[in-house]
């Protein structure tokens, strides 16, 4: 069974540019997550979605990022204008959530870095 | 607010010798806890949970773990350490205060010496 995929595994932009990184997760998988981890630090929640509604999105930089998870299968992280401190790791994790905690399986990440 | 604290950002042991990570949490209401393993270049995985019963949980790859509530620390052992398990290890804690989203720790780099 494949895990959950993740595309580009590298990307280099220069500010203000616009970037966009997607996720397939495991198939059957009802909840998709979207982390964002800097270097020495554990991974932060983005934005996480049941199906194809974000259930949790409070910690999204609204004014710069957005995501979609159209027909709750695949999903597409944006940031339109990438800044200096985006540069990051960008995790997609994806579970069967049915109770109050779920196993999540991660990508391998997009490595990001805004120069 | 809940938080995970985890003693070393790095951990240096010989071959055969002990692993011991060290993980402390803060949370006002039964936790889950969770230990993950995250190999260089490769996504995290899932070692090994606690949420309820037996406070002395086993995982993958031999390592072990025990949810001490008196001390609010659910720490990482494995009793002879391999080559393989060289990477990073995170400890994260979910509960309902948090509606039950993982709040990480900073992650312990194991490092094993020949």
């Amino acid at each position: 069974e494949a895990g959950v995929v993740q595309s580009p595994r590298y990307k280099i932009i220069e500010k203000k540019q616009p970037v966009a990184f997607w996720c397939n997760p495991i198939s059957g998988h009802n909840t998709l997550y979207w982390y964002l981890q800097n270097l020495g630090q554990g991974p932060e929640l983005l934005i996480r979605y049941e199906n194809e509604e974000a259930v949790d999105d409070s910690q999204l930089p609204k004014d710069r990022f957005s995501a979609e998870r159209l027909k709750g299968v695949d999903s597409t992280l944006k940031i339109q204008p990438a800044e200096l401190g985006d540069s990051a790791v960008y995790l997609c994790a994806s579970s069967f959530r049915q109770g109050k905690t779920d196993e999540q399986f991660f990508g391998p990440g997009t490595r990001l870095t805004v120069l | 607010a809940q938080s995970v604290t985890q003693l070393g950002s790095h951990v240096s042991v010989s071959e055969g010798a002990l692993v011991l990570l060290r993980c402390n949490y803060s949370s006002s209401v039964p936790p889950y806890l969770f230990w993950y393993v995250q190999y260089p270049n490769q996504g995290l995985q899932l070692l090994l949970k606690y949420t309820t019963g037996a406070t002395l949980v086993k995982g993958i790859n031999g390592f072990e773990a025990e949810f001490k509530k008196s001390e609010t620390s659910f720490h990482l052992t494995k009793p002879s350490a391999h080559m393989s398990d060289a990477a990073e290890y995170f400890c994260a804690v979910s509960d309902q205060d948090s509606n039950y989203q993982l709040i990480w720790g900073a992650g312990t780099k194991l490092i094993i010496k020949p």
